[in-house]
């Protein structure tokens, strides 16, 4: 079975600062690994996506991902931290070889962004 | 283009009542899904459809149904509400399948008392 989780339910970090936000998963096969953040009272927008490649992905408004086999782990990455970036950070993963077809999300890590 | 839509963004029903949530999409995009989101729960997928004229059942399928009579849009019905439902619902769509971005509209907000 699929499974993502985000170990953290917050996290804080000051602007100008470099911020994480963990994610590992689990499949039976290779995964596509998807970041999505959520302002307040808005639907979720997409960030970036791992299909296949390069193991460091990037995405919109400066995000990163570095994709990693062995620890399993999709941790989404800035360099600098915008109090603008404070926001709902969701990760999702789809087994490529599964028989399951759907996406699973994990519960969310809310990011803070002091001034 | 005004990208994924949905009709209303808040409601409230009574127990036993029942409602359709209208999502539509104009970028011409085959699959389109239902999820709902609770807190600490993150997005859990009610039913989707792969194109006009189907539908299939996702993680959390019960006491909901859904119908795609057009490519640009997807009903999601509740038939006899209940508190459980109380819930944001979010309609998304994307051009492929599973492994495609997905764009979400804004959510309905519905609670059931």
């Amino acid at each position: 079975a699929q499974s993502v989780a985000q170990p953290e339910d917050q996290v804080n970090v000051a602007e100008g600062n470099p911020l994480t936000v963990k994610c590992t998963y689990s499949v039976s096969g290779n995964p596509y690994l998807f970041w999505y953040v959520q302002y307040p009272n808005r639907g979720l927008q997409f960030l970036l996506k791992y299909i296949t490649g390069d193991n460091l992905v990037k995405g919109s408004y400066g995000f990163e991902a570095e994709f990693n086999k062995s620890q399993t782990s999709f941790h989404l990455k800035k360099p600098s931290a915008l109090v603008s970036d404070s926001a709902l950070y969701f990760c999702a993963v789809r087994d490529a070889g599964g028989a399951t077809n759907k996406l699973i999300f994990g519960t969310g890590t809310l990011l803070a962004v002091q001034p | 283009n005004a990208g994924v839509t949905q009709t209303p963004k808040f409601r409230v029903l009574k127990t036993g009542q029942s409602m359709t949530l209208l999502c539509a999409q104009d970028m011409n995009h085959e699959y389109m899904y239902w999820y709902r989101q609770d807190p600490g729960m993150g997005l859990r997928l009610i039913h989707y459809s792969v194109g006009e004229g189907t539908t299939a059942k996702g993680e959390v399928p019960d006491g909901y149904n859904v119908s795609r009579l057009k490519k640009q849009n997807f009903l999601l019905g509740l038939e006899s509400a209940a508190p459980s439902q109380t819930s944001v619902y979010f309609c998304a769509s994307s051009y492929g399948g599973f492994s495609y971005e997905q764009y979400f509209g804004p959510g309905t907000r519905l609670t059931v008392t």
